[in-house]
């Protein structure tokens, strides 16, 4: 059966510096995002993409974080300069349309010191 | 806005108890999905079930089954005859239907623990 999946599985990094976590989408699914669930909280919505664009963003999306699909499998949220509070588990997922179900991957453990 | 509870954080139950999560919504659209995913140990969220507004049929998936009523604005969440395996946390999940917006909003996770 088709999988999310998302590398690395975890990422320590420094305060200030830049992160790039990857995701391959289902292979025929049109529709990406990504959510973040910071520890013992709940999963947190950040962006929809669709199209080479991002469709919907949460006020937690602030310039400091950006999407890309740099190639036809590929799926990346980069956040710019971290900070602590980005310590996280980031989720991608995906759906074949904006009306299917999200399939989340297996997550990225970020930690930010 | 649209906004979900899961009221109870932690539930311990003995295994082949059975056990309920409440799961209450709320929400200004007239149509909108419900989802339940599974959150293991090792951290994934896994799809367990969508239910459609206009579908108020309850649903049963082996030991899982879904209570939906939408008078009340509440989808609970059972599993029958628990085993170890199920201790996880659930999580509750609305979203609109439509192109208005796709994105989930979650409630808090209610964690379960099925102890042998």
């Amino acid at each position: 059966e088709p999988e999310v999946t998302q590398t690395p599985s975890h990422q320590v990094t420094q305060m200030g510096q830049e992160v790039i976590l990857r995701c391959v989408p289902i292979s025929n699914h049109l529709y990406f995002y990504w959510y973040r669930q910071i520890l013992g909280q709940k999963v947190e919505f950040l962006v929809s993409f669709y199209n080479n664009e991002i469709s919907e963003k949460s006020e937690i999306f602030d310039d400091q974080f950006s999407v890309e699909r740099p190639d036809g499998s590929n799926f990346t949220l980069k956040i710019r300069s971290t900070k602590l509070e980005d310590s996280a588990m980031y989720f991608c997922a995906s759906s074949r349309d904006i009306q299917e179900t999200q399939y989340f991957g297996p997550g990225t453990r970020l930690l930010v010191l | 806005a649209q906004k979900v509870t899961q009221a109870q954080t932690e539930i311990s139950v003995v295994e082949k108890e059975d056990v309920t999560l409440d799961c209450v919504y709320e929400t200004r659209d007239t149509t909108y999905y419900l989802f339940w995913y599974k959150q293991p140990p090792s951290g994934e969220l896994v799809f367990l079930i969508r239910r459609n507004s206009f579908d108020e049929q309850n649903e049963i998936s082996g030991r899982y089954s879904w209570n939906f009523q939408k008078s009340t604005s509440s989808f609970n969440f059972t599993i029958t005859a628990s085993q170890v395996v199920d201790s996880a946390v659930y999580f509750c999940a609305l979203r609109r239907k439509g192109a208005a917006g796709n994105k989930l909003t979650f409630g808090g996770g209610t964690r379960v623990l099925v102890k042998p």
